[in-house]
């Protein structure tokens, strides 16, 4: 069965650090990759896209990669600050799919002073 | 420029009724996607229109609906309301390019609560 999968716990790091978060999927094959940040009861705010034929794409203390072989995109979030704090959901996208975005649970991400 | 509006923000419905949700896309967005947001789902695909068309459709019954004017702005109707209709409903619009890979961006969502 098709499946997305997010770190299931929240992550609690200390300001400063890196956090890295971890979207895995199975049976999909996506042209694109889309991170979001969600905070509670707001939409989800655009962070990052990258396509298969990328291995890498920064933004900022942003940074995702891609392994299509592994099936997995890796987020990360460079010297982390409290404001970063948010729940982060990946998205996939396909072509031919025009814009319709699977989306995996999420991760929380709690960034301690 | 502005951002995707929707509205109302909050709602509140009897069972059995029925519910209109609004949406206005970015301006020059012509591509306005609908998804429901709830804690055991996560988010889901509702559908997607571009120049008044549904173009992709989710695994959703056909209570759910919507409609795209010439304006590009959106409305979503949930007919015969369940109490797993409560929901955050959130509307998102693209600028379609020939170039796919456009960035998707998402208004604040409408909470409706169903009793």
């Amino acid at each position: 069965s098709q499946k997305i999968e997010q770190n299931s716990e929240a992550l609690n790091i200390q300001e400063g650090k890196t956090a890295t978060l971890t979207c895995n999927y199975t049976n999909y094959s996506p042209a694109y990759l889309q991170w979001y940040r969600q905070d509670p009861g707001r939409g989800p705010v655009f962070l990052l896209l990258i396509r298969e034929n990328e291995k890498e794409k920064r933004k900022e203390r942003l940074k995702v990669t891609f392994d299509t072989t592994l099936k997995q995109s890796l987020f990360h979030i460079t010297a982390s600050q409290p404001a970063d704090s948010a729940t982060y959901l990946c998205a996939l996208r396909f072509s031919g799919g025009y814009n319709k975005l699977i989306f995996g649970a999420g991760t929380r991400l709690a960034v301690h002073p | 420029k502005a951002g995707v509006t929707q509205t109302p923000r909050y709602l509140i419905k009897t069972r059995g009724q029925q519910v209109t949700l609004s949406c206005s896309p970015i301006s020059g967005h012509r591509s306005v996607s609908w998804y429901q947001q709830t804690p055991g789902q996560g988010l889901q695909f509702l559908f997607e229109y571009f120049s008044e068309t549904q173009r992709n459709k989710g695994n959703f019954p056909g209570r759910f609906s919507g409609r795209q004017f010439s304006n590009s702005r959106s409305e979503m109707n949930v007919s015969t309301l369940e109490l797993g209709d409560s929901a955050l409903y959130l509307c998102a619009s693209s600028l379609e390019s020939l170039r796919s890979g456009n960035t998707i961006y998402f208004g604040e969502g409408s909470w409706l609560t169903v009793v």
